[in-house]
């Protein structure tokens, strides 16, 4: 069975601090994860995935995040918020043979200036 | 190159009525996926297709959801009689692969409210 818990419905930064979105899974195989974006009136849009090359992904619109097995996370960061990375964040999970895949409940971020 | 499109964005319907939802995968993949998020809830699988075939279907809530994808190309969602806890938001998604490397494209969901 595979799950992912995202901590925190909602986080607030202020314009130019560090962006933590967490994210831990669950899985009882290896997995690849997945953080998307979701804009308003917009689809998920993909940020960035780990499908077990390097654990250190880098994303679009400078956000990055690190698979830490020992941890059982996928973290999303970015150094540097914006006022336009106001959006809702949703990590997920897929099975290597899968075709589906487990959302988080979701993050909304509002990036105060 | 056109990306996932969904009709219509927005259906209020009643209790008891029929909704269909559309939608169009990007041109050229052969899966295609619907997922629901109901408010405040986690994004969920609905089903799978692959061309015109139901490849995975385990996620459909029940017998009032009927999804379709003729000539493998759109698809329907189809929800007789609809209920009260159907409200919510219709994402439909598409890959070219349906691997779990796969990039999945999200179109930008159908919002229903059922009263």
């Amino acid at each position: 069975a595979q799950s992912v818990t995202q901590l925190g419905s909602h986080v607030s930064v202020s314009e130019g601090a560090l962006v933590l979105l967490r994210c831990n899974y669950s899985s009882s195989v290896p997995p690849y994860l997945f953080w998307y974006v979701q804009y308003p009136n917009q689809g998920l849009q993909l940020l960035l995935k780990y499908t077990s090359a390097a654990t250190l992904v880098k994303g679009i619109n400078g956000f990055e995040a690190e698979f830490k097995k020992s941890e059982t996370s996928f973290h999303l960061t970015k150094p540097s918020a914006h006022m336009s990375d106001a959006a809702e964040y949703f990590c997920a999970v897929i099975s290597r043979a899968g075709n589906q895949f487990y959302f988080g409940t979701g993050t909304s971020l509002t990036v105060i200036p | 190159e056109a990306g996932v499109t969904q009709f219509p964005s927005h259906s209020v319907i009643e209790k008891g009525q029929t909704v269909t939802l559309r939608c169009d995968p990007i041109s050229g993949h052969d899966n295609l996926y619907w997922y629901r998020r109901v408010m405040g809830k986690e994004i969920k699988f609905l089903l799978h297709f692959v061309k015109e075939s139901k490849q995975d279907e385990s996620g459909m809530p029940n017998n009032r959801f009927l999804a379709e994808r003729t000539g493998g190309t759109y698809s329907t969602l189809k929800v007789q009689p609809a209920e009260l806890e159907d409200s919510g938001v219709y994402f439909c998604a598409s890959s070219q692969v349906g691997a779990g490397t796969d990039t999945q494209y999200f179109g930008p969901g159908t919002r229903l409210t059922v009263l």
